[in-house]
Order: structure tokens, then sequence, then C-alpha cells
């Protein structure tokens, strides 16, 4: 079945420092989703890419999907105590409904 | 509050006996997923409706579980036959659905279930 990798699966940064995490799928996939889990709380969404090669920003975030359409990546620049928390990314395949989320990868920053 | 609410939040039982969750979506979602979470891991999909319909359910469902959403608003999920394995937050989720391409999801804050 279809499945979605996540690394790092766990990354402890200084704040202020760059935080990258990758995610990629087993199989092509429609589009891309990227969740945020704070300690305690529920998946809150933050983008979803569509397009091959596909860039988004948002404020610090930069997504990518890739241009095979089966990894994606998300970048955090000058890492704040804020953004601690889960991050996952959650694919969906052309031919289904469903999600299929990854492990999800930690960040903790220390300021 | 117009967001995804669930009820119960804690939910503790004895192996064996059943349970039941409610969920009510944002009210102008006409999709609801239920997902099931554990420590250290991400959402694993259970089953979803559009509108009243149960339209896919996870192979890994055992038939102990079962969801509804009779009038495609609120849905429950109920487990049977409680077993320590089933231990996990519960999640639901809605989102809507326009031209085939759906939106994001609205996460629900859960229901912990702890089978002793």
């Amino acid at each position: 079945g279809q499945q979605v990798m996540q690394i790092p699966q766990y990354q402890h940064v200084q704040e202020g420092e760059d935080f990258t995490t990758y995610c990629n799928s087993s199989t092509t996939l429609s589009n891309i989703q990227w969740y945020k889990q704070r300690p305690g709380g529920h998946p809150v969404f933050l983008i979803q890419l569509v397009k091959s090669g596909e860039v988004k920003k948002q404020k610090r975030l930069t997504f990518q999907f890739g241009e095979a359409k089966k990894n994606s990546s998300l970048h955090i620049t000058a890492t704040q105590t804020t953004d601690v928390g889960t991050y996952f990314c959650a694919g969906r395949r052309p031919s289904g409904n469903k999600l299929v989320f990854g492990a999800g990868t930690i960040l903790r920053v220390k300021s | 509050d117009t967001g995804v609410s669930q009820d119960p939040r804690h939910k503790i039982t004895k192996r064996g006996q059943n349970v039941t969750f409610r969920c009510d979506p944002i009210s102008e979602h006409n999709r609801l997923y239920w997902y099931r979470q554990t420590l250290g891991q991400g959402p694993e999909f259970l089953t979803y409706f559009q509108n009243e319909a149960q339209l896919e359910k996870s192979r890994l469902l055992s038939d102990r579980f079962s969801a509804e959403r009779p009038k495609g608003s609120f849905s429950t999920l109920e487990i049977q036959r409680t077993e320590q394995g089933d231990s996990a937050m519960y999640l639901c989720a809605s989102s809507k659905v326009a031209g085939g391409l759906p939106y994001e999801q609205y996460f629900g804050p859960g229901t912990r279930l702890t089978v002793t």
C-alpha cells in the first residue's frame, strides 16, 4: 500500500537556526498537505501543494513539491520557540480520497 | 466556537466493554474523517463519509469498529469488545469538497481512549 516516510524523526535546534523536514512517498501523489501539531494539540493545516515543482512560502516557512510529485519538503528559516511541535506531511494518491500521513518530524527549539 | 468538536475528550474503559465517540463537524463541511493516532505516529486513516455515505474504510479496521453519519451531520464511532491495543487518540476531521477537489481538513481535539 501507499507509504509516506518522513525524515528526520526528531530535530533539536538553537533558536535562529534553520530547520528542514523531508517527506517521501512510495507512489506518485495528486497533492500533498502539511500539518503542524503542537504538544497536546491536534493537527492544524498549514498548506496544500498540487503542482509538480510547486514552491509556496508562508513568512519563514517554505514548502516544495518535487517534480515527480513523490517528495516534498518544509523549510523553516530562523526558527523561533513558537515553531516547536510535530510537522506532518500527508499525501493523497490520484485515485484515492484518503490522506496518508507520515510519522512526523518533532522540532524542539532551544532559546 | 464553530470548529470540529468531539465528545468525550477522555474515555477509560475495561477490556471487553463497548465505547462510542461522537464528532460534530463544521456545519458546512460535507466530508467527515476518522483517524487513530498513537504516540510518535501520524494520524492513521480509519474511514470517511461524504454526507451520510461511508465511502471508504481502512482494511486495517476490524469488524469491531463501526461508524455512522446518519443525517450527514454528526458522526459516531463505536468500538465493540475493546482491546488494550485500541488505546489511542481518536481524531475526527472535516472538510469541504468543491469541484471534486478536497480542501484542507480541520481536526477536532480528539478523544483519548485508554483500555485497562
